[in-house]
């Protein structure tokens, strides 16, 4: 059964203060993974998709690594409006989606 | 309009009523969703539609009624819910078959309450 484990659930910053959001992933056959942006009472918005190890990308304050196990989510010296619920998503071979609970970051002025 | 429409934002309904949750995609995609998303929960997959046709019932009791008229709209008909059905719920988008990249077009969501 594929399963995606997202840490920490919380994490709260200072603006300025970098950190990392880990991603660990078990899943038969990976064809991508995801990571999305929520903010509260919205559906969640597409940031990145990484396809094999070894592969960053980034967008702003964000980039996301990947390797065979686990993908970060590397937040360079955050603002407030940093602020969401970060979702991390497999995608297999067989055409499925599985999602992970999610880190909720909160960037204090 | 553009990307993943969803109406009503918000909806509150009694155990005995019946109601419906409308979603529609602008953005020429094949494959729709429906998610359901619980506090402290990872996102839940209910149903998937492919070129209008149910490819996926994640065991979704049969208070839930999904349907597909066309690529571009999808309807959750709901009826006799219980409380533990209140979250939000998303309707997704994506391109069809063996295009599909897995990433996934999200509306805002529907906040469902039961009473």
């Amino acid at each position: 059964e594929d399963q995606v484990t997202q840490s920490p659930e919380a994490l709260r910053l200072q603006e300025g203060e970098s950190s990392s959001l880990n991603c660990s992933y078990t899943v038969s056959g990976l064809r991508g993974l995801f990571w999305y942006r929520q903010d509260p009472g919205k559906g969640p918005e597409f940031l990145f998709t990484l396809y094999s190890a070894g592969e960053e990308k980034e967008k702003e304050r964000l980039k996301a690594t990947l390797t065979k196990k686990e993908s970060f989510l590397h937040i360079t010296a955050p603002k407030p409006e940093d602020s969401a619920t970060y979702l991390c998503a497999v995608y297999t071979n067989a055409g499925k989606s599985t999602f992970g609970d999610g880190t909720t970051l909160t960037v204090k002025p | 309009e553009t990307g993943v429409t969803q109406t009503p934002r918000h909806l509150v309904m009694g155990m005995t009523n019946k109601k419906s949750l409308k979603c529609e995609q602008h953005l020429g995609h094949n494959a729709m969703y429906w998610y359901k998303q619980s506090a402290k929960k990872p996102l839940e997959l209910m149903f998937v539609y492919n070129f209008k046709e149910q490819t996926e019932n994640n065991s979704v009791p049969s208070r839930f009624s999904p349907e597909c008229p066309n690529s571009s709209h999808l309807f959750l008909h709901l009826h006799t819910l219980q409380p533990e059905d209140s979250a939000l719920y998303l309707c997704a988008s994506s391109q069809d078959g063996g295009r599909n990249t897995g990433e996934l077009f999200f509306g805002e969501g529907s906040r469902l309450t039961v009473l």
